[in-house]
């Protein structure tokens, strides 16, 4: 599977937008962009995927570049709560050797 | 669904000791996934299974380490003889695949302390 890059932390403004942005510059045209977040002392957490297009759900978007090369997690209103340790993780769907580097930690402070 | 289910959450044990980690993966989920985390390596796969036959094995340590599924919503993780470095959290995780998602969904973890 491709490497990512991440932040290894960042901070935001409680109700103001996150952007954690992932780097994956040797992505494969098969593989997808996960992302999962790991609040402190709890299992990893399913957050968003997405192939080529952008992706919307109930907790976040998703921004993939035309390029693939990269993507923007967005969490629209960030809470005290969505402060944890964020991955991206690529990988070829239905591949189950899902590879969890060092993440983004991000504190959202009030 | 009341998602995967780890037992214990958290053991003490002594050096030498057998560990029994188990879980239970959420109802009509046919893959089910053991993780190791540390701070010093971070999240990683163990061994997965596939309606519950062991796939791969590749990221069990050594052979004090032993998984099995002896049904669809069991399995067990054994570590005979336990050392302090096996100190860890497990995660067990599952995901049904062929319907357009195989998201994987983690349990709370086990918190395994050697010592």
């Amino acid at each position: 599977d491709a490497k990512t890059t991440q932040p290894p932390s960042m901070d935001c403004a409680e109700g103001r937008a996150a952007n954690l942005p992932c780097n994956h510059s040797t992505i494969s045209g098969n593989e997808y962009v996960y992302w999962y977040r790991q609040i402190h002392s709890q299992g990893p957490q399913y957050i968003i995927h997405g192939l080529k297009n952008n992706e919307t759900n109930e907790m976040a978007s998703l921004i993939i570049t035309e390029d693939r090369k990269s993507s923007t997690l967005i969490l629209p209103h960030a809470t005290l709560r969505d402060t944890a340790v964020y991955y991206c993780i690529v990988r070829v769907g239905g591949n189950n050797d899902m590879r969890f580097g060092a993440g983004t930690r991000l504190t959202v402070k009030p | 669904d009341a998602g995967v289910i780890q037992s214990p959450r958290h053991e003490v044990t002594e050096m030498g000791q057998e560990v029994t980690l188990r879980c239970k993966p959420i109802s009509g989920h046919d893959y089910l996934f053991w993780y190791r985390q540390t701070m010093m390596r971070g999240l990683e796969l163990l061994i997965y299974f596939n309606n519950n036959v062991p796939i791969d094995d590749s990221g069990m340590p050594e052979d004090r380490f032993s998984a099995k599924m002896p049904n669809a919503s069991f399995s067990t993780l054994k570590i005979q003889p336990s050392e302090p470095r096996d100190s860890a959290v497990y995660f067990c995780a599952s995901s049904q695949q062929g319907r357009g998602s195989d998201t994987q969904y983690f349990g709370p973890g086990t918190r395994l302390t050697v010592l």
